[in-house]
């Protein structure tokens, strides 16, 4: 299964911590993206990431949040000092091309963070 | 404006019934509209789209229905399955764009 791969599948953090959470793409996928869910919520965009570029992180919170996908390995979002209000599952997806108007983009199974 | 309204947030069905659920959004320049289905613990799934070209798309027991005019869509699905419980979203996207706006989900539960 090629899918879009993430882990930690789940993780805990005390308040203060760092979480880092890892997204393969799909093979031959080069956009990804990471959504957030909170509880009872629908998905919001968080941040569109090129190899190497970050293409729109308008969806990121200004501060302690930050994502990269360098040009080997893994995309890696990561958040710092985590606060109780960061639990949630963060989904990666990724695409062929540019998503929109068909292009479609496929989730990974998410990483649920929980701050205690 | 860039809000897509889906409801109801939850909705019991009979086996072998039909659900509806239902989205509108303002932005017109939205012309790609997928509907995700999630199980819990798992990632959205797309189950199928739509583009404003068409009025209706059909795969399967899932029906997607458009309407330009009300800026509505919405999914049927047919022969409802215990199976089918899950959470589904509705989402819009533009040309050229690459977000993807979700609605807040509709939990279906489907009984035997």
């Amino acid at each position: 299964n090629a899918g879009v791969m993430q882990n930690p599948r789940h993780l805990v953090r005390r308040r203060g911590q760092e979480a880092r959470l890892r997204c393969s793409p799909m093979k031959g996928h080069s956009h990804v993206y990471w959504y957030r869910q909170l509880p009872e919520e629908g998905l919001k965009f968080m941040v569109y990431l090129q190899k190497e570029n970050i293409i729109d992180e308008s969806g990121m919170p200004k501060e302690r949040f930050s994502a990269e996908f360098p040009k080997e390995g893994p995309s890696i979002l990561r958040i710092q000092q985590v606060v109780r209000g960061d639990s949630a599952a963060y989904f990666c997806a990724s695409s062929l091309s540019i998503s929109g108007t068909g292009n479609t983009i496929y989730f990974g199974e998410g990483s649920w963070l929980t701050v205690v | 404006q860039q809000q897509v309204k889906q409801s109801p947030q939850s909705l019991i069905v009979q086996k072998g019934g039909i659900s509806i659920i239902n989205c509108a959004y303002e932005n017109t320049a939205f012309d790609y509209f997928p509907w995700y289905q999630q199980f819990p613990g798992k990632g959205p799934a797309l189950l199928i789209a739509i583009r404003p070209d068409v009025s209706e798309k059909k795969e399967g027991r899932f029906t997607i229905s458009f309407n330009k005019s009300a800026k509505q869509f919405s999914l049927h699905i047919m022969d409802s399955q215990p199976g089918d419980s899950a959470t589904y979203f509705c989402a819009a996207s533009a040309s050229g764009t690459y977000k993807y706006i979700f609605g807040t989900g509709t939990r279906l539960k489907v009984l035997a």
